[in-house]
């Protein structure tokens, strides 16, 4: 059984940073792109960030490059983003998922909450 | 940035009504979209992929069909089950974009 479980979520003050992980199981983590996506509270959905199988290229969203930084560690089947510069608008829960350009969101992890908030 | 725009935003339907989705993107695609149906409190599940290849376990009561920039998903027969948020999104291009979302309702 494939399994996504994503760490590292909680209340951040506004200026603060945030390291969340992603620990993937059942599957050969390092055969898959992999993608963040959030949802803030009542809201849709919106792709952060994404990442290839070797960590070599990595792509963010505009509103969140400069901040974050996804990295993978293929090693250990981890998924990571850190979060600085945290701002209100960050609040959400991030889903850790394999997809990424041709490759579509096929397992999801079940998300972990960021509030930002002082 | 591709813009990817889903209608209708709500839909209500009753059990047994066929429901139709619609999705337009910004420029074209090419077959590169999903279709994500998310229940309150869950993440997202994939139900058809590539536009029309329907994932595994996924009920035939789903089918999505389109190219270019217009894209469908279509529910058979509407099943208690089946209320719930729809969500398109391409994978053609980064940055990845998602529709804003059709929330199915009991009519």
């Amino acid at each position: 059984e494939v399994q996504l479980v994503e760490s590292g979520g909680g209340l951040v003050q506004p200026g603060g940073s945030l390291r969340l992980s992603c620990a993937a199981s059942g599957v050969t983590f390092s055969n898959y792109d992999m993608s963040w996506v959030r949802q803030a509270p009542g809201k849709g959905l919106e792709w952060v960030s994404g990442v290839s199988t070797s960590g070599g290229n990595a792509y963010y969203a505009a509103s969140v490059r400069g901040r974050f930084t996804i990295s993978r560690d293929n090693s250990k089947n981890t998924l990571s983003l850190q979060m600085n510069s945290l701002r209100a608008e960050d609040s959400a829960v991030y889903y850790c998922t394999t997809g990424g350009q041709w490759l579509r969101m096929g397992y999801w992890g079940q998300g972990t909450l960021v509030t930002v908030s002082s | 940035d591709i813009q990817m725009t889903q209608s209708p935003f709500t839909l209500a339907a009753s059990v047994g009504d066929r429901v139709t989705i619609t999705c337009r993107a910004s420029q074209s695609i090419n077959m590169w979209l999903a279709w994500y149906q998310q229940k309150p409190g869950r993440a997202p599940d994939l139900l058809i992929y590539k536009t029309s290849s329907l994932e595994s376990g996924v009920p035939s009561r789903f089918s999505g069909s389109g190219s270019g920039t217009e894209f469908t998903l279509t529910i058979s027969s509407l099943q208690p089950d089946d209320f719930a948020t729809y969500y398109c999104q391409q994978y053609n291009t980064y940055p990845l974009t998602f529709g804003g979302g059709t929330k199915v309702e009991i009519k």
